[in-house]
């Protein structure tokens, strides 16, 4: 069982580069969720989906975006990267909204 | 909006004392799930204790308890006979009706041997 998977696990971009952000799952989740974690803080979301072809902004949307195809892959695209973006951003899935996330590896992203 | 706050930054503890990790919680829905989640070093999140609004019963997962007080809204961590891979930092988190999972800021505990 993969469970969630992300790639790449590193990256460093320079200011104004794009990049996408690839996560997929294998467990047949409808709910797909985006969090960003700054040093010494909690995650936050970023953008959310409960189901293919449907996406919600989160609490940090600006300078992201996302789609959602398939029930299986939710990417996340950073256009013009900025160094406020550093971050480890974390791909999550669910069964059910009440249920608890399945968390991928992460993605250690520095813009310089 | 919901909200999570953990006031403790961090926290230490004697190999196999009991610790207890705070959380409060703000919400105007009266149906909410409290979730604990650990990061170790290494930097995943694994799930530990889930906390229904409507459950009677304060839930325990082998050493984790959560000590649930509606009334004061709280959500604290209880882990028992602490061992040295506890150590982490320890994140409280709220999911309402239509709001996906709201974390804080988190508790680090460093336990001693």
């Amino acid at each position: 069982n993969a469970g969630v998977t992300q790639t790449p696990k590193f990256r460093i971009l320079k200011i104004g580069q794009s990049m996408t952000l690839q996560c997929t799952q294998d467990m047949n989740h409808n709910y797909m969720y985006w969090y960003r974690q700054d040093p010494g803080m909690g995650l936050k979301l970023i953008y959310y989906s409960v189901g293919a072809g449907i996406t919600d902004k989160g609490e940090v949307p600006n300078g992201y975006n996302v789609s959602r195809s398939t029930t299986e892959d939710f990417p996340l695209r950073l256009e013009l990267a900025a160094p406020s973006q550093t971050s480890v951003y974390f791909c999550a899935s669910s069964s059910r909204w009440s249920e608890k996330l399945f968390f991928g590896s992460g993605t250690q992203l520095s813009v310089l | 909006a919901q909200k999570i706050t953990q006031t403790q930054p961090g926290m230490f503890v004697q190999e196999k004392e009991a610790v207890t990790l705070d959380c409060t919680y703000d919400t105007s829905d009266p149906s909410y799930g409290l979730f604990w989640y650990k990061q170790p070093s290494s930097g995943e999140m694994i799930f530990l204790i889930y906390q229904g609004s409507y459950d009677q019963q304060n839930a325990t997962e082998g050493r984790y308890s959560l000590n649930f007080q509606k009334a004061r809204k709280s959500a604290n961590l209880v882990i028992s006979a602490s061992q040295l891979g506890d150590s982490a930092m320890y994140f409280c988190a709220i999911r309402t009706g239509n709001t996906p999972l709201v974390f804080g800021k988190g508790t680090r505990l460093s336990v001693i041997a």
